[in-house]
């Protein structure tokens, strides 16, 4: 089963600044199957990123995402208020569905 | 657009089964391609995946929940639905109802249900 390790557990910046994600991957994984998600307090997890690097319909092109092989990152360019949240990554092979356990992005 | 809605009791009784039902609206839960699929999350954890249903009705489950899982699609009332036996504290958690689109991201979601395990 693949693992999906995502760092760090908790980033803390202020509104403004740039957000740096990773997720990493214990095997290579194909960059098609790999997305990522923000889920606020309350609310059920939403897609921003599929495909490693395409943004979902409605996603704000501050959200970037990037990666290859094993190493994936989900760039914030600028923080807006409401991009504090928790995001996770999820990738998929082989019938098998996986996530990361998340990075929390809080107000510093 | 379309949109899932979870549905099912609230509390189960340690050793007893769970039962969750997941009704889609706005579109075809029986379109070629696509899978269906439940998630759940322990509060303050992280998001798990249980398994997924198939438009076909194949169904493709977390390897550590195999044994205890079952997911079914019913096409007559546009639902899937989710059973969990012989559950545990360990299963109290929010469950979400979610769509499998291309590239098998999870694209819609419902708004969770939380179920708890207690007698």
């Amino acid at each position: 089963e693949i693992v999906l390790t995502q760092s760090p557990g908790t980033l803390s910046l202020s509104p403004g600044e740039r957000a740096t994600l990773s997720c990493r991957a214990s095997e290579t994984i194909y960059s098609v199957y790999l997305a990522w998600y923000q889920q606020k307090p309350g609310q059920a997890p939403r897609l921003l990123i599929y495909g490693s690097s395409t943004r979902a319909t409605g996603i704000p092109d501050r959200f970037s995402g990037s990666g290859s092989g094993t190493d994936f990152n989900l760039t914030i360019s600028r923080l807006e208020p409401e991009d504090f949240a928790v995001y996770f990554c999820q990738q998929y092979v082989s019938s098998t569905w996986t996530f990361g356990q998340g990075t929390k992005v809080e107000i510093k | 657009q379309l949109q899932l809605q979870e549905s099912g009791p609230g509390l189960v009784k340690p050793s007893e089964t769970l039962s969750l039902t997941c009704t889609v609206s706005g579109g075809s839960i029986s379109g070629s391609g696509y899978y269906w699929g439940w998630i759940r999350q322990s509060p303050g954890k992280g998001l798990e995946w249980i398994g997924n249903v198939y438009y076909s009705g194949a169904t493709y489950y977390n390897p550590s929940l195999r044994s205890r899982v079952t997911i079914s699609l019913d096409t007559s009332k546009s639902q899937f639905s989710l059973r969990l036996n012989s559950v545990t504290a360990a299963d109290t958690a929010f469950y979400y109802c979610a769509h499998t689109g291309t590239h098998n991201k999870f694209d819609h979601w419902g708004q969770g249900t939380l179920v708890t395990v207690s007698s």
